[in-house]
Order: structure tokens, then sequence, then C-alpha cells
């Protein structure tokens, strides 16, 4: 596609479940970014994937937060047993190389847990 | 330790004066990138402007402008003749070679009519 593409991009759930979100970079993007962003905050960053190489994974605050690209493309980043202080909006980008400057980013996914 | 350090949290700023939004970073790196991101209520992230740290010449985009002083390690904005339009989250963030790009806390600025 033409952007980054995410999706839900509002997710509300109870506190406990599982959560999926979904992120589908530019057509022929290497790189693929998750960072979180709570309310009123600066972008946190959470995991990286490059290729075929394996994800750097030293920003994820958890081991319940995992995350997945298949194929080299479409990512999905799951929240399980989501806490309150997991609301916030989920941010994807990707970029063409590693080495390139700049990112785009998705819209980003809204969560909200109750 | 902080790598960007952006220490104004809020501005307010007449429309069409000139605006300069700080930040300093840190590294060891020789070679990195410097970045600036806008950020509307939207929620979107809009790349504004780059440097390199190898380039000589401050970058300009438009109105956007970025002061780029090595020495010092800062990296500060510029608009030039602020529009209401402009009133956003402004970011500053920096890569190093081969690495993901880390952004500081942000600036949020309030053009005033």
């Amino acid at each position: 596609g033409a952007g980054v593409s995410q999706s839900p991009s509002n997710k509300v759930t109870e506190k406990g479940k599982d959560v999926e979100l979904r992120c589908d970079p530019i057509s022929g993007h290497t790189a693929l970014y998750w960072y979180r962003q709570s309310l009123g905050q600066g972008l946190e960053f959470l995991i990286y994937f490059q290729g075929n190489s394996a994800p750097d994974k030293s920003g994820l605050p958890s081991d319940r937060f995992s995350a997945e690209r298949t194929g080299g493309s479409v990512s999905t980043l799951t929240i399980q047993r989501t806490q309150q202080e997991d609301s916030a909006v989920y941010l994807c980008a990707s970029s063409l190389t590693r080495s390139s400057y700049g990112y785009t980013f998705g819209s980003g996914t809204r969560l909200t847990v109750v | 330790a902080q790598k960007i350090t952006q220490t104004q949290p809020g501005m307010f700023v007449q429309e069409k004066e000139a605006v300069t939004l700080d930040c300093t970073y840190d590294t060891s790196d020789q070679s990195y990138g410097l970045f600036w991101y806008k950020q509307p209520s939207s929620g979107e992230m809009i790349f504004l402007i780059y440097q390199g740290s190898y380039d000589e010449q401050n970058a300009t985009e438009g109105r956007y402008s970025l002061n780029f002083q090595k020495a010092r390690k800062s990296a500060n904005l510029v608009i030039s003749a602020s529009q209401l339009g402009d009133s956003a989250m402004y970011f500053c963030a920096m890569r190093e070679p081969f690495d993901k790009i880390i952004f500081g806390k942000g600036t949020r600025l309030h053009i005033l009519p």
C-alpha cells in the first residue's frame, strides 16, 4: 500500500485479556519498528525488525509483550494478560533499509484497558 | 542516560514570529542522524527534517531549518514565520549507525493568533 497501515485503530479490552495489534508496512520496506506512546508522553521504543536478522527486542517492557513479523512483511504485536498501564497508542513505522533515514509511521492503534 | 533532551515542555508563540525548539543529544558515535518530527492533535507522526552528522550545511526544508552545532551536540529546529497550523507536538530524535531512532520527550508548541 501507499502508507503504513495499522489495525485496529482503536481497541478497548478488559484487564487480563490478550490483544493483537497488526502493522502492514510499506511494500519493500525491510525495516519495521514498534513504539508506544502513553498519553502526553514521548515515543518509547519497543521492538525492531530488519530483514531476516534477529529482532532487537530490547525495548519490550515485560514478557507479556511479544511481536513477530511474517514473511518479512506484516507484523503482529501481542500483549498477553493486559494491564491498565498498557493503555497507550501503539505506533508502527517502516523504512526502506536500516541505514536509511526517516521512518514512515502508521496512524497507530489506541489501546484502552478497562 | 538520556540521549535526547528537549528542555521546553511547552511554548507559546505569536503567529508570524519565528520559533526555535531546543534539542541536545548525547552520543559517542561520529556518524549519526538527527531528525525532527511533528505530531498534530490527530496523532500522526510527520517527518520534518533530517541532518546527518557529516553534513557541512544546516538542513533546510521550506520554513523549517535545523541549527546544527556539532561541538555543542545541539540540533535546534527553527520554524520561520509560524502559522496556526504549526501548533503541535514536536519531537527531536537521533539514530546511531544501524540502530533504531530514539526520541526526546517532545515540546508542545502553541501558535497564538
